[in-house]
Parts: C-alpha cells; sequence; structure tokens
C-alpha cells in the first residue's frame, strides 16, 4: 500500500495567516491526490482533487499544488471557519490510503 | 446534489455482525460514474478505506485486505441503496463508519460522504 506522510501533525496559527500543509507519498502518485477538510463530529468534505482542482463551493483561499511524491494544500489567509484537520489521500494506486493528518489550531 | 444518509445500530457484540446501510438520493448505485465505498475512520487507525462497489455493465467489488473475507459490500437498485456487512467484529472495529461516493473520471476523489455512524463493539 502507498503510505502517505502528513507534516506537520499539528499547527498553531492566527486568523489571516497564510498556511501551507505538505503530503507526501512513498510513490508516485501523479495527480491522483486529493484534500480533505474535517470537523469534530463531521464527516470529511472534499477541498481539493487532482492536486490542484477546487471542488465545488470551496472557497478560493485553498489551493493545491504538488505531483508525483509531493504535495501542499495552502490558505491563504486563515478564518476561523478554517480550523479543522486536513487530510490527504491518494486514489493513484489501489488501495486508496489517507494521511494521518493535519491538526489547524488557533494561536 | 447528492446525499447519503446512513442508518444502523450503534452497537454490537462481539463476534456478532455490523450492519450498516447508505441510502443514495441525488444519484444511482448502478451508475457508471461512480463507486460506492465504506471508510472508517478511528483514534489507532485513522481513516481507513474497507471496500467499494460499482457497475459497469456488471457489479464489481473490491475489499481492503485488512477485513478481506468478513466484510460483504451489497448494492440494491431496487431501492437505490448499498450496505455494508462486517462479521466476527472484535472491539478493534469499533470506529466511525462512513459511506462516500467516489467520483469518477476526475482523478476519483470521494466527493459526497454519509453523516457517520459511530459503531462500538462491547458485550
Amino acid at each position: 500500500d502507498i503510505q502517505m506522510t502528513q507534516s506537520p501533525s499539528s499547527v498553531s496559527a492566527s486568523v489571516g495567516d497564510r498556511v501551507t500543509l505538505t503530503c507526501r507519498a512513498s510513490q508516485g502518485v501523479s495527480n491522483w491526490l486529493a484534500w480533505y477538510q474535517q470537523k469534530p463530529g463531521k464527516a470529511p468534505r472534499l477541498l481539493i482533487y487532482g492536486a490542484s482542482n477546487l471542488q465545488s463551493e470551496v472557497p478560493s483561499r485553498f489551493s493545491g499544488s504538488g505531483s508525483g511524491t509531493d504535495f501542499t494544500l495552502t490558505i491563504s489567509s486563515l478564518q476561523p471557519e478554517d480550523f479543522a484537520t486536513y487530510y490527504c489521500q491518494q486514489a493513484k494506486s489501489f488501495p486508496p490510503t489517507f494521511g494521518q493528518g493535519t491538526r489547524l489550531e488557533i494561536k | 446534489q447528492v446525499h447519503l444518509q446512513q442508518s444502523g445500530p450503534g452497537l454490537v457484540k462481539p463476534s456478532q455482525t455490523l450492519s450498516l446501510t447508505c441510502v443514495i438520493s441525488g444519484d444511482r448505485v448502478s451508475s457508471s460514474g461512480a463507486a460506492w465505498n465504506w471508510i472508517r475512520q478511528s483514534t489507532s487507525r485513522g481513516l481507513e478505506w474497507l471496500g467499494r462497489t460499482f457497475h459497469r455493465s456488471q457489479w464489481y467489488y473490491e475489499y481492503a485486505v485488512s477485513v478481506k473475507g468478513r466484510i460483504t459490500i451489497s448494492p440494491d437498485s431496487s431501492k437505490n441503496q448499498f450496505s455494508l456487512q462486517l462479521k466476527s467484529v472484535t472491539p478493534e472495529d469499533t470506529a466511525v463508519y462512513y459511506c462516500a461516493r467516489e467520483g469518477v473520471g476526475a482523478t476519483n476523489p470521494f466527493d459526497f460522504w454519509g453523516q457517520g455512524t459511530l459503531v462500538t463493539v462491547s458485550s
């Protein structure tokens, strides 16, 4: 199975900050990479697919980049509703696998 | 807009069978543009994909190695739903279980999710 490693495991930031989260795959996944946001007690919500495509109704302050093994999710100006846990997921190779998550906390 | 509504018991005894159902609205379980998945989440295992079913002139089923032999995913076109059965459960199967649609053709993200069901395995 492809291992997905996210860093950092947690990060503290303030409203208005620019934040970049990282995801690394143990093997190349081309652009078959998605990012999800999860809030406590809720299901994950798709933010980015195909490494850089913004899902419908997701604010444009979210952006994704990368290809192969290294990917980033950037939030350009943090809003209060963005404090959550973020997961990456690869769909290139069977089975689909998720990273362990990055928890974004308020500083 | 696709909506997935889960149902099923929140408490299952060890060695028994966990059964959950996911009712689909806004799409068809037999759609050739989607696959229908079960994913679980626990503190110890994180987000873990369990299996999926999809229809491409016939039904296909794919399962994670970790649960193969214990898992069955069954589509029901007449009710537009799919179900999960996990046999011989142990406390390690305690988790929040999600159903999710996989949109085929755009790098296959899980674009719609059910609300989640916390299933506790305990006597």
